[in-house]
């Protein structure tokens, strides 16, 4: 397939636990962006990636938060000592660049956090 | 600051009715891209249109359309004879300037279409 594609799609963690969602993006595509999508909201910004360059984190809600993208194709969003709150879909999407071009989204990652 | 309001929590329609979702946005920035979004039971969110601040030429895919005006900044979307398979939530985004990343997302609106 040629889409994004986000594993798991879904995962249970108990509180305090570490989680790690990967995404790999679409060939070639230098962009890519997590987003947090809470039950019945919009998604929300958390990371930006050009490359393997991090250029904006400032989304990320707590220093618990993790992003890599090491070699600017895979990349890794890790939550640290997750909590209850943390718990929402969590949606990897890629571009070929900045400014207007769409971006293609994965299926998401579904955490719950019990 | 930029923000994007999608007063329209929930509609729901009898198929082949028409129906329109409604997107107001906010930036002081010139250079802006326009996006909608749909996001099926499915979860994964599909690409329907880019819009960009400088062409305020409507459009027209098939049973969409989109009207964009810029004096009342807003960005409706019109699916026109709806049916079940348009049942969905729907996300007007903004992004901010030729460089830009960060977008912007409504809350959205869930369309429900009834057979």
């Amino acid at each position: 397939g040629a889409g994004v594609s986000q594993s798991p799609r879904y995962k249970v963690a108990k509180r305090g636990q570490d989680v790690a969602l990967r995404c790999d993006p679409i060939s070639g595509h230098v962009s890519l962006f997590w987003y947090q999508q809470a039950l019945g909201q919009g998604p929300e910004f958390l990371t930006y990636f050009q490359n393997e360059a991090q250029l904006d984190k400032s989304g990320l809600p707590s220093d618990r938060f993790f992003a890599e993208r090491p070699e600017g194709s895979v990349s890794t969003l890790k939550i640290q000592r997750t909590q209850q709150e943390d718990s929402a879909v969590y949606l990897c999407a890629s571009s070929q660049g900045q400014g207007g071009y769409e971006q293609y989204f994965g299926p998401g990652t579904r955490l719950t956090v019990t | 600051a930029q923000k994007v309001t999608q007063a329209q929590t929930e509609i729901s329609v009898v198929e082949k009715e028409d129906v329109t979702l409604d997107c107001v946005y906010e930036t002081r920035d010139t250079t802006y891209y326009l996006f909608w979004y749909k996001q099926p039971p499915s979860g994964e969110l599909v690409f329907l249109i880019r819009r960009n601040s400088f062409d305020e030429q409507n459009e027209i895919s098939g049973r969409y359309s989109w009207n964009f005006q810029k004096s009342t900044s807003s960005f409706n979307f019109t699916i026109t004879a709806s049916q079940v398979v348009d049942s969905a939530v729907y996300f007007c985004a903004l992004r901010v300037g030729t460089g830009g990343f960060k977008t912007i997302f409504g809350a959205g609106t869930r369309l429900f279409v009834k057979a």
